[in-house]
Formats: structure tokens, C-alpha cells, sequence
């Protein structure tokens, strides 16, 4: 089966940095996405992991650990637009994601 | 270019009713996937087409659901005789084969 793990809410402070983690249990691995969803609006991607380490895209960034069926996004300098909720997927046998729950992040001033 | 469209935006129906949503995806997309997310929630899989291969239906809850896609393209969503539960909203996706997948903007449906 696929379970995919990440908080549901979190809250941090304009200027901040924030850490939303994803954890993954899934049969077969052809790699990690990350989305961005505004309320009321359609996920947009933000990055993509298949190899392990760190991926940087500006104030984001994405890591990803295979062994230990890990990711994480970074977001750096965070702005209230940053308000929203960041889904992670998994992309496994058959070019088909597998998404978690997501995580509502609240950015405050 | 154009993106991923979805029609109609907001469906309201009565229980029982059918409905049809309609998804056009980005031209030259191989594959296209159909999703429901309810309020707060994630995206729950429901079906995906890849060129001209059986689609994998895995996702659909009920055999209420039922999707089509003509000619490589366009993709019908039905559901039949719905029921409340069914209330959420719809999203379209497509890609080419391993690129990240690009999303309409959704049909909200709500059954009454």
C-alpha cells in the first residue's frame, strides 16, 4: 500500500524559515514532488526530488532521503503569500502520485 | 499556451441526479488523471489515462463513477445517481510522461 505522512497545520512568522516534512512508505519510488494550493485554487508544483540531497529553488528548497523514505521543503524569508497549503507526493509504478493530506501552513506577522 | 481547463467551475445538483464534468488538458499531454479532494483534505486518486492504454481505474470509489477520454484528449468525468458524499471538488491534471503533472482549476461539485 502507499501511506504518505506530513503535519497537518503549522504556523510561523513572516521573515522566518519554516520545515514541513513528509515521510513515505510506498511501492515503488520514481520520485518526490512537492505543490504549492492557495485556498480555492489548483495545486502548482514547486519541486522535484528522485535523487537524494538537497534541491534548491530559491527561497525553497526540497531534500530528499531514499533509505530512510524522507523529504522536506524549506522555505526561507517567508512572505504571507506563503499562506497556504504545501502537498507532497510520490510519484510510483505507472507515473501516478500518491499525495498526503497536506500541511495548512499559517504565516503570521 | 493554455493550461489545463475544467468545466463547468461550480456544479450544484440534487441527489440522485447525474452529472458530467468535462476536463480539456494541455495539448500534446500523453496522460491525464482525475482526482477528488474534499474540504481540507488532500487528493484522492480516482483515474488515469495514458495514451491510448487501458486506464487504470484503481481510484474510482463506486461503479457510480465512470470517465472517458476521446481521441487522446478531452476526458469526461460522470458520476451517476450522486449522493452527498460525492460533494467536493474535481481536479484535473495532465503531463507528458514523468514531468510534474499541471492542474486545472477544479470543478466544485455540491449535492444536495
Amino acid at each position: 500500500g502507499q501511506n504518505i505522512d506530513q503535519p497537518t497545520e503549522m504556523t510561523a512568522t513572516e521573515g522566518a524559515i519554516v520545515q514541513i516534512n513528509c515521510t513515505y512508505q510506498t511501492s515503488g519510488f520514481n520520485g518526490l514532488f512537492w505543490y504549492q494550493q492557495h485556498a480555492g485554487e489548483a495545486p502548482t508544483f514547486l519541486s522535484y526530488n528522485v535523487l537524494d540531497g538537497l534541491e534548491e529553488k530559491g527561497r525553497f528548497s526540497s531534500f530528499l532521503s531514499r533509505s530512510k523514505g524522507y523529504s522536506y521543503l524549506l522555505l526561507k524569508e517567508l512572505q504571507m503569500k506563503d499562506s497556504a497549503s504545501y502537498l507532497c507526493a510520490v510519484s510510483s509504478a505507472g507515473n501516478m502520485l500518491t499525495f498526503g493530506g497536506g500541511t495548512r501552513l499559517m504565516v503570521k506577522p | 499556451g493554455a493550461g489545463v481547463s475544467q468545466s463547468p467551475s461550480n456544479k450544484v445538483t440534487e441527489k440522485g441526479k447525474d452529472v458530467e464534468l468535462r476536463c480539456d488538458p494541455i495539448s500534446g499531454h500523453t496522460a491525464l488523471y482525475w482526482y477528488r479532494q474534499s474540504l481540507g483534505q488532500g487528493l484522492e486518486f480516482l483515474i488515469y489515462f495514458q495514451g491510448n492504454s487501458a486506464p487504470d481505474k484503481s481510484g474510482l470509489p463506486s461503479d457510480r463513477f465512470s470517465a472517458e477520454r476521446t481521441g487522446g484528449s478531452v476526458s469526461t468525468l460522470t458520476i451517476q445517481r450522486t449522493q452527498q458524499e460525492d460533494s467536493a471538488v474535481y481536479l484535473c491534471a495532465s503531463n507528458l510522461m514523468g514531468n510534474e503533472q499541471f492542474f486545472g482549476p477544479g470543478t466544485r461539485l455540491t449535492v444536495l
